[in-house]
């Protein structure tokens, strides 16, 4: 079984200011864990994954996230948020099989603040 | 590379008739593909899990006998609400991947509006 966390349903920042997006999960096995960004009226976009191996990922647009076992958490954070950043940002989990559902959180929204 | 898409974009059907979505996998062979359903201001929901040349597995509480899916190859599956309702009208979006990669690839979702 394999859940996501995701506090708060929407976050307002400045532009030019950081961005820090938490993410919890839980996953009975290894989790591979992602980030995603919709626009309205479309569908995702990954901004990011982890699998394996380093544990800091970079992804586009400038966003990365660190995957924490210990403290079960894979937080997206940019240091510098753009006005073009303003979306809806979902974290989800999956096991590791190529074919494994992703169980999404419920999503927040990323305001930027001119 | 793996791109997914959908057709149709958007949609609006009078209640009691059936829509039927494609999704495409346009430039790999995907042996699954899966179907989300998205209210307003939510995440997504797991409807059902198809792979190529067998029956889908739907998720609990959804009912396989009003939302048809059909993936008879290796680019295209397909969902189909039967009988819509007002109720059903929602964005629906797809996934698909193949042993290949270790994610799922989205298309651009199909907005279904029932009358």
């Amino acid at each position: 079984a394999q859940s996501v966390t995701q506090l708060g349903s929407h976050v307002s920042v400045s532009e030019g200011a950081l961005v820090l997006l938490r993410c919890n999960y839980s996953s009975s096995v290894p989790p591979y864990l992602f980030w995603y960004v919709q626009y309205p009226n479309q569908g995702l976009q990954l901004l990011l994954k982890y699998t394996t191996g380093a544990t800091l990922v970079k992804g586009i647009n400038g966003f990365e996230a660190e995957f924490k076992k210990s403290e079960t958490s894979f937080h997206l954070t940019k240091p510098s948020a753009h006005m073009s950043d303003a979306a809806e940002y979902f974290c989800a989990v999956s096991g590791s099989g190529a074919n494994s559902k992703l169980t999404f959180g419920k999503g927040i929204t990323l305001s930027v603040r001119p | 590379g793996a791109v997914v898409s959908q057709h149709p974009s958007w949609v609006i059907c009078k209640s009691g008739t059936s829509v039927k979505i494609e999704c495409r996998s346009l430039d790999f062979q995907a042996t699954t593909m899966f179907w989300y359903r998205q209210f307003p201001k939510q995440s997504l929901m797991l409807m059902a899990t198809s792979n190529e040349g067998s029956k889908a597995t739907y998720e609990q509480g959804v009912e396989k006998d009003k939302f048809l899916i059909n993936h008879a190859s290796l680019t295209l599956s397909t969902l189909t609400v039967t009988s819509a309702h007002p109720e059903d009208s929602s964005f629906y979006i797809c996934s698909a991947t193949s042993g290949l990669y270790n994610e799922q690839f989205f298309g651009p979702g199909t907005r279904l509006t029932v009358l």
